[in-house]
């Protein structure tokens, strides 16, 4: 069971426009959720968090929305840019315990045309 | 944040034979973890290996095949055995910091 879903596999944006990446959870338990970056041959690198008690987070050119009844999240990206170019996941945490355990989305293949 | 490295960065390995991956932070951090990404697919936790004490793993995976060492606060260990082609995958360890986890940059294993 997918926990936590990217319905989108890839998305091509021209550069300077927005880029949308959308991300949908069935767990009312996760608390907290974050948006990687990957290039290929490199690890995810972080990007943007949010926590549950929040709506909105903003960095730089990364925003991120959570609307928490439709159980959405969505990173903006304003510009976008070439090297924005790269797959993006989101993630979800805070099933409990000791840890904080993070269940990954399938990923999004970003390409900002020039 | 944390810095992470990974050793080695890729490798091809025979069929039945073993492969210790290492992951050095930069800082004392008490979770890390192990990840595998197999090809176009996402990354599923593997286990989390706790400094002290035996490593937590997930459902699917056990410590016959992946066993983890976490010696001290800095540095942990994930041992791929007995291989075959299906363990031919992506394998990433990460540290948690505060409530972000940073990640290393990853050993791509191919098994032949």
């Amino acid at each position: 069971d997918q926990q936590v879903k990217q319905n989108s596999p890839s998305l091509s944006v021209q550069e300077g426009r927005i880029s949308i990446l959308n991300c949908d959870y069935t767990n009312s338990m996760f608390d907290y959720f974050l948006w990687y970056k990957k290039y290929p041959a490199e690890g995810p690198t972080f990007l943007i968090s949010i926590s549950s008690i929040k709506d909105k987070n903003e960095d730089g050119r990364f925003t991120v929305f959570l609307n928490k009844s439709a159980k959405h999240l969505s990173l903006h990206i304003v510009p976008s840019q070439p090297g924005d170019s790269a797959v993006y996941f989101c993630a979800a945490s805070g099933l409990g315990g000791a840890t904080n355990k993070l269940i990954f989305g399938t990923g999004t293949l970003l390409a900002v045309q020039p | 944040s944390a810095v992470i490295s990974q050793k080695p960065s890729r490798d091809i390995c025979q069929r039945g034979t073993s492969l210790t991956i290492q992951c050095q932070v930069d800082s004392q951090v008490t979770m890390m973890f192990w990840y595998r990404q197999q090809p176009g697919q996402s990354l599923t936790l593997i286990a989390t290996a706790n400094q002290g004490s035996e490593a937590t793993y997930e459902s699917g995976f056990v410590i016959d095949k992946f066993p983890i060492s976490r010696p001290n606060l800095t540095f942990s260990t994930l041992t791929v055995s007995n291989m075959s082609p299906e363990d031919s995958s992506i394998y990433l360890c990460s540290a948690q910091s505060g409530r972000q986890q940073y990640f290393g940059p990853g050993t791509r294993l191919t098994v032949t």
